[in-house]
């Protein structure tokens, strides 16, 4: 069964720092392409980025590039998001999902997500 | 990008009954390469995480039951739902797939009438 299971959420003032985290299993995690997306009220859906499955390829939304870096750990089963220069508007529940390829930009497995929160 | 635009914001449907959702993209996301569109539909029921059940624009996801259908091609596309049961209330989202940035609609609700 597959499972992406995220972490490391929480409040974090503007400016600030935060890394996310997302445990795979279930699957070879090292065969595919996995995202990082984001939902708020306020811009629903919103993908953020893209690493392939040897890190070769990355790309990153323009609302995040420059501040946020994507990383994956394939003998760890694990991607990151080290998320800096934190902005109020990054407030948003973020999932990663599995792409259905190495290099797939279609999301076919969404984990729980974690809440980002941005404030003073 | 491309602009994903959903059409109704919200619909309520009768049990058993039809629901079709549209989208429409700002740019064509058929690929002359493949012949493929590359647009996707996901579920996003209350309280759950999002949820594939379309590809390539009418290819269900495994374990999707078969009222699901995607349809269209090109810039204008349905997610139609043929008969509509109580596990079906959520949100829909399309999503097209042909290149990054990703982007998705702004999202349908389906409730029960």
């Amino acid at each position: 069964e597959v499972q992406l299971v995220e972490s490391g959420g929480g409040l974090v003032q503007p400016g600030r720092s935060l890394r996310l985290s997302c445990a795979a299993s279930g699957f070879t995690f090292g065969d595919y392409a996995m995202h990082w997306v984001r939902q708020s009220p306020e811009k629903g859906l919103e993908w953020v980025s893209l690493i392939n499955w040897n890190s070769s390829r990355i790309l990153y939304a323009d609302s995040v590039k420059g501040r946020f870096t994507i990383s994956r750990d394939n003998a760890k089963n694990s991607l990151y998001l080290q998320m800096n220069s934190l902005r109020p508007e990054d407030t948003a529940i973020y999932f990663c999902a599995k792409g259905s390829g190495s290099g797939s930009y279609i999301l076919n497995f969404w984990g729980q997500g974690t809440l980002v929160t941005v404030s003073s | 990008d491309i602009v994903m635009t959903q059409s109704p914001d919200s619909l309520a449907v009768s049990l058993g009954e039809r629901a079709t959702i549209n989208c429409k993209s700002s740019q064509s996301v058929l690929s002359s390469a493949d012949n493929r569109n590359y647009l996707a539909w996901i579920q996003q029921r209350p309280g759950q995480p999002p949820k594939l059940l379309i590809h390539w624009a009418s290819i269900r996801e495994s374990g999707v039951p078969d009222r699901f259908t995607g349809s269209g091609s090109g810039t204008d596309f349905t997610l139609t739902i043929s008969s509509l049961q109580a596990e079906d209330v959520a949100v829909y989202y399309c999503q097209q797939h042909y290149g990054a940035p990703l982007t998705f609609g702004g999202g349908t609700r389906v409730e029960i009438k």
